[in-house]
């Protein structure tokens, strides 16, 4: 049922630096790309979204790059800190679909 | 407001047994989702409804599983002989309308022994 790509699986960042996390989609009907923050125990909760009329999006310390032509988008968490220490998924959505996640990525942030 | 509830938190039970799963939405949300979330993996989407009906469930895995929504808000999910395979954190969502951004609940974590 995967239909949204994730990479890569783990992340290790020190604090203050950049974490990049990408995404690949196939299908073309999708028109919302969310990105969600899920901690141990908890459910996923939406850190920013970016739909395909625009090319990047940004919010505070994090940023969406999204490619239309070559199917991808990625977030980029600027000024990494280790309260970031979480996994992050990547979505994508049809017009009032469900939607399809990738697999997550466990980023860790280190002091 | 309160967010997406979901009870049990936790649940334990034996191969064979039948389980129900509850979702209480954030009040007001006519759309509802269902995931089911394997340990290291995304949410897999089972079900959704808008209203009171099952506006798809193709990601039901096989007829064990049932969910409803009687009133067009709470909503809960059925799983029928429960198997180990079925051992997941089930997640519920939420949002305004179909298009709208979904809230997650908390989940159940289910282990069938």
């Amino acid at each position: 049922q995967q239909q949204v790509k994730q990479s890569p699986q783990s992340l290790i960042v020190q604090k203050g630096g950049i974490s990049i996390i990408n995404c690949a989609y196939e299908n073309t009907a999708f028109d919302y790309f969310p990105w969600y923050q899920q901690f141990p125990g908890k459910g996923p909760a939406l850190l920013i979204a970016i739909r395909p009329d625009v090319s990047e999006k940004k919010e505070g310390r994090f940023t969406i790059s999204f490619n239309k032509s070559a199917k991808q988008f990625s977030l980029h968490i600027m000024d990494s800190q280790p309260g970031d220490s979480a996994t992050y998924f990547c979505a994508a959505r049809r017009y009032n679909n469900d939607m399809r996640f990738g697999a997550g990525t466990r980023l860790t942030v280190k002091p | 407001g309160a967010g997406v509830s979901q009870t049990p938190s936790n649940k334990v039970t034996e191969k064979g047994k039948y389980v129900e799963l509850r979702c209480d939405p954030i009040s007001g949300h006519t759309a509802l989702y269902w995931y089911r979330q394997s340990l290291g993996q995304g949410p897999e989407f089972l079900i959704y409804f808008q209203g009171t009906g099952a506006a798809d469930d193709s990601g039901l895995p096989n007829d064990r599983f049932f969910a409803v929504r009687p009133e067009g808000s709470v909503s809960t999910l059925k799983i029928q002989r429960t198997e180990r395979g079925d051992s997941a954190m089930y997640l519920c969502a939420s949002s305004l309308n179909l298009a709208g951004e979904q809230f997650f609940g908390p989940g159940t974590r289910l282990t069938v022994l």
